[in-house]
């Protein structure tokens, strides 16, 4: 079965400087990669995907992330972040057959100004 | 992306009635549809899986005469809490799978009370 792990609940970071939220998984097979963003009381939005290729995939607003197989990693990165860029992240991953999307329980990020 | 759509967006309901939520895809044909709940400050926890025209696949402790869900087309989903009760206020998000690459696609959700 598949699994995402994102172990920190909350990430601040000051405006302008780089940011990481963390994510691993657990698949068999190949992994499908997910990263989705959620404003308070607001659906999810895509962000950026993994399936196959480069390792590091580039997606909306500025955001980042790099798969590492070897560390079953896909953490989100952006250089300098934005005070709008406050909201809940998360992770998600299927594997190459017909499966739901399984969730990390999500990490919080704080940009302060 | 495609997109999906959720009416209501917030629903408002005293304990013991029923609600329905709708769920549709607006520009592709979603052969399967997922539901997920919500709690605040939580993640997603999918709730069932249903494909068009056969009878939805449920998750571990998740009632199914509680949370009945229909897939009648391509394009439409619904999901209807019956007897709804102050605990199962949450918020509810559909997803449809579909289109070109079979990829998942999440509506607005919707946030239901129940009094």
């Amino acid at each position: 079965a598949q699994s995402v792990a994102q172990p920190e609940d909350q990430v601040n970071v000051a405006e302008g400087n780089p940011l990481t939220v963390k994510c691993t998984y657990s698949v068999s097979g190949n992994p499908y990669l997910f990263w989705y963003v959620q404003y308070p009381n607001r659906g999810l939005q895509f962000l950026l995907k993994y399936i196959t290729g480069d390792n590091l995939v580039k997606g909306s607003y500025g955001f980042e992330a790099e798969f590492n197989k070897s560390q079953t990693s896909f953490h989100l990165k952006k250089p300098s972040a934005l005070v709008s860029d406050s909201a809940l992240y998360f992770c998600a991953v299927r594997d190459m057959t017909h499966t739901p999307l399984v969730f990390g329980k999500g990490t919080r990020l704080s940009v302060i100004a | 992306g495609a997109v999906v759509s959720q009416h209501p967006s917030w629903v408002i309901c005293k304990s013991g009635t029923s609600v329905k939520i709708e769920c549709r895809s607006l520009d592709f044909q979603a052969t399967t549809m997922f539901w997920y709940r919500q709690f605040p400050k939580q993640s997603l926890m999918l709730m069932a899986t249903s494909n068009e025209g056969s009878k939805a696949t449920y998750e571990q402790g998740v009632e199914k005469d509680k949370f009945l869900i229909n897939h009648a087309s391509l394009t439409l989903s619904t999901l209807t809490v019956t007897s709804a009760h102050p605990e199962d206020s949450s918020f509810y998000i559909c997803s449809g799978r579909g289109g070109k690459y079979n990829e998942q696609f999440f509506g607005p959700g919707t946030r239901l009370t129940v009094l």
